[in-house]
Parts: C-alpha cells; structure tokens; sequence
C-alpha cells in the first residue's frame, strides 16, 4: 500500500524560498509527481521524478531519493500567487496515490 | 485544445440514490483515471481506464463503478449513495497511463443529504 506524508500548512514571505518534503513507503515505485490546486481549482502538475536527483523548472525544482523515500518541492522567488495547497503524488504499479496535500500561504 | 471536461459541475443526491458522472478527456489521450477529494481524505485514486477496460483499481466499494467508450470519454456511477459520498470527484486525462502527466478537469461536486 502507500504512506504518503507531507506538512499540513506553511507560511513564507513573497520573494523568499520554501521547500515542502513528502515521504512515502511503496511497493513497486514506478515516480513521484508534485501537483498545484489553487483553492476551489482543479490540480495542475508542476513536475515529476522517476529518477533519483533534481529537476529545476522555472522558479520550481523537485529532487527524489529512492532509496530514502523522500522527494521535496523547492519554490524560489515566492509570489503572492504561489499561495496553494501542493499535492505529492506517488505512481506504484496499480495506481497514484496522493498525500494530503501541503498549503503554502505567501505574506507580503 | 479542449481541456478535460466534465458534467455536471454540481448534483444534489438523496441517500440510497444512484449518480452517473461524466469525463471527456483531451483529444488523443486514451488514459481516463477519476479520483475522490473530501477535506478529510484528501485526493483519492478511483480507478483508470484505458481502451474501455479497467486497468488500475483503488480501495473503494464496488458501489462505485465506471466505464469507458470507444471514444475515450468515461463515465464513473455510484449506487445507493450514503453521506460520506458527498466529495469533489475529480477526472483526469493522460496520454497513456499513470505514469504520465493527468490533466484534471474542474470536478463535480456531489451533495448527498
């Protein structure tokens, strides 16, 4: 089965950098997603890791370590508009399973 | 290009009631997964299908049941509804599979009362 676990809520400033972990236990690992959801929006992906290390994007990088079960979401240059919740999602081989979700809130 | 489509966007159900919820992917994905999301439980994986068969299964009752057209368009139904069904139903679209990226649609959301 899966364990999915990310931090309930952070709070960070506009213009600094916040970094939402996600551990998880699985059989059969087959990659691990991070999606966006504005409140009352639908989720839109932001990146994926199937191997170990990072993936920059833009302001958003994701890294992955299989062997420790662990991935994070680094955001840069935070903007009012990253203010969401961001959803770490685990592919085994039956199906994708999503922690509970991570709200960030930008200050000014 | 269309994004995923799906109706309703809102239903208000009776305990014991059937619902049939419908999902059109985007054009030439073939991989249609629907999901459950209540403030609870977060997102949840129903099932997927691909080509008109059901590929992948989640944890959920056989209540809940779906099926998939020639054209890729998917419709999820659940019977005898009971409260705790009431949640945000979520589709998604992929090219392939689940190992590729789901393009969600905007749900719809069931009040059972």
């Amino acid at each position: 089965g899966q364990n999915i676990d990310q931090p309930t809520e952070m709070t960070a400033t506009e213009g600094a950098i916040v970094q939402i972990n996600c551990t998880y236990q699985t059989s059969g690992f087959n990659g691990l997603f991070w999606y966006q959801q504005h409140a009352g929006e639908a989720p839109t992906f932001l990146s994926y890791n199937v191997l170990d290390g990072l993936e920059e994007k833009g302001r958003f990088s994701s890294f992955l370590s299989r062997s420790k079960g662990y991935s994070y979401l680094l955001l840069k240059e935070l903007q009012m508009k990253d203010s969401a919740s961001y959803l770490c999602a685990v592919r085994d081989r039956h199906k994708l399973s999503f922690g509970a979700g991570t709200t960030v809130t930008v200050r000014a | 290009k269309a994004g995923v489509t799906q109706t309703p966007r809102y239903l208000i159900k009776t305990r014991g009631q059937q619902v049939t919820l419908s999902c059109s992917p985007i054009s030439g994905h073939r991989s249609v997964s629907w999901y459950q999301q209540t403030p609870g439980q977060g997102l949840q994986f129903l099932f997927e299908y691909f080509s008109e068969t059901q590929r992948n299964k989640g944890n959920f009752p056989g209540r809940f049941s779906g099926r998939q057209f020639s054209n890729s368009r998917s419709e999820m139904n659940v019977s005898t509804l009971e409260l705790g069904d009431s949640a945000l139903y979520l589709c998604a679209s992929s090219l392939n599979g689940l190992e590729n990226i789901q393009y969600f649609g905007a749900g719809t959301r069931l009040s059972v009362l």
